[in-house]
């Protein structure tokens, strides 16, 4: 399958700083990027799409001054938590959708800690 | 709005066995694809297979196939002859194709447990 790079992995930080989370897609172009957050046990939980070139739409109840969403290239997304604080804490997966199969591809996730 | 339902939240398997998870959806759409997701502990999203609506024939990769049931709306995954690195959860995912943004909608996951 293709291969979406995500990074950092796991980052650590103190609350009321930002952290930015990169998701990158190999193989193929990708216009249209998603984030997700998972909380332990529990399914995937769409936090926005991000489409290149445009504003990101975000799900209901998620905000967007607090996640924001850059998709400034046909291969590159970025989440950036602002001013995280500890209920932020989380596992953030991002996905790429290649339109020429329908199919999203994701990324290994990233697990953030905020002290 | 599309829902997906995987009524079983835990299964075990004996190794080389073979085991079935169901899925179920609710859709007014009649163009759709459905997938099946697996995610081991590592917790990278892995697709196991996929399956196109407008086709009748069912969907396999290797050792996993599919029991698609569109009147049903039903989309079970069999996983022959299991592993032990079949262990995971599977998700079961719905997805409308085209208009711009191509959301899944996921299930709520069944955990997936092959004993050796």
């Amino acid at each position: 399958g293709a291969v979406v790079s995500q990074h950092p992995s796991w980052v650590i930080c103190k609350s009321g700083t930002s952290v930015k989370i990169e998701c990158r897609s190999l193989d193929f172009q990708a216009t249209t990027m998603f984030w997700y957050r998972q909380f332990p046990k529990q399914s995937l939980m769409l936090m926005a799409t991000s489409n290149e070139g445009s504003k990101a739409t975000y799900e209901q109840g998620v905000e967007k001054d607090k996640f924001l969403i850059n998709h400034a290239s046909l291969t590159l997304s970025t989440l950036t938590v602002t001013s995280a604080h500890p209920e932020d804490s989380s596992f953030y997966i991002c996905s790429a959708l290649d339109r020429s199969k329908n199919i999203q591809y994701f990324g290994a996730g990233t697990r953030l800690s905020v002290l | 709005a599309q829902t997906v339902t995987q009524s079983q939240p835990e299964m075990s398997v004996q190794e080389a066995e073979t085991v079935t998870l169901s899925c179920t959806y609710d859709t007014s759409e009649s163009n759709y694809y459905l997938f099946w997701y697996k995610q081991p502990p590592s917790r990278q999203m892995i697709l196991v297979i996929r399956q196109e609506a407008y086709k009748q024939q069912n969907a396999t990769e290797n050792r996993f196939s599919v029991n698609f049931q569109k009147a049903a709306k039903s989309f079970s995954l069999k996983i022959s002859d299991s592993q032990l690195g079949d262990t995971a959860m599977y998700f079961c995912a719905f997805m409308k194709p085209g208009g711009g943004s191509e959301k899944l909608v996921f299930g709520k996951g069944t955990k997936l447990t092959v004993n050796p």
